[in-house]
């Protein structure tokens, strides 16, 4: 099993451009989540799917938009990039099964992708 | 507010237990306590979690106090390869987990 990968693992933009960062995970979790990593900060969640066809608005959701493609993949992306925007991103996936059971939702992280916006 | 609050920084020695403290005053009946780490620049990397007893695996021991307002951490032979910033977590569990990481504590384990 890869895991939970995340591609490109770093991208310079300029202001204005857009871009997508792609998420796969391969654990046939139900659940995926876009996080963003500024320096010295904890993670912050952007936008989450809780399951298949489903997105939800984060902490910080403003000026990305996301994609559910399918159970396995999860994307991000910038329309039009800003500088506050350069970050390290983190995709993660569980399974959650639901308030019935135990808590067995441990969430699983890929790599990041570095992005620089200039 | 932040639902946890945990020291910005702590030494340990290579070989020693490592105890990272972490208070949760306003926890839930409903909510568990999560560690993750990161080391470097990785992704966070799940530990041991756990409601009101105390939890242990092959990584660590979680010990959860009685009224389940703080919590520690504990690796019990620290190496350097444990020098990460450790994030203290509260969350239902069930309902997406959409976990709120704080700053975490920085561990340097030292020669």
């Amino acid at each position: 099993n890869a895991g939970v990968t995340q591609t490109p693992k770093f991208q310079v933009l300029k202001t204005g451009q857009s871009m997508t960062l792609q998420c796969a995970q391969d654990m046939n979790h139900n659940s995926m989540y876009w996080y963003r990593q500024d320096p010295g900060m904890g993670l912050r969640l952007i936008y989450y799917s809780a399951s298949e066809g489903t997105t939800d608005k984060g902490e910080v959701p403003n000026g990305y938009n996301v994609s559910r493609l399918n159970k396995r993949e999860f994307s991000l992306r910038l329309e039009s990039a800003a500088p506050s925007q350069t970050s390290v991103y983190f995709c993660a996936s569980t399974y959650v099964a639901g308030t019935s059971g135990g808590a067995t939702d441990t969430q699983y992280f890929g790599p990041g992708t570095r992005l620089t916006v200039l | 507010d932040a639902k946890t609050t945990q020291p910005p920084s702590m030494d340990c020695a290579e070989g020693r237990a490592a105890n990272l403290p972490c208070n949760h005053s306003t926890i839930s009946g409903n909510e568990y306590v999560y560690w993750y780490r990161q080391i470097h620049s990785q992704g966070p990397q799940y530990i041991i979690h756990g409601l009101k007893n105390n939890e242990t695996n092959e990584m660590a021991s979680l010990i959860i106090t009685e009224d389940r307002k703080s919590s520690t951490l504990i690796l019990p032979h620290a190496t350097l390869r444990d020098t990460a910033v450790y994030y203290c977590i509260v969350d239902r569990a069930g309902t997406a987990s959409k976990l709120t990481f704080g700053t975490g504590t920085r561990l340097q384990v030292t020669l």
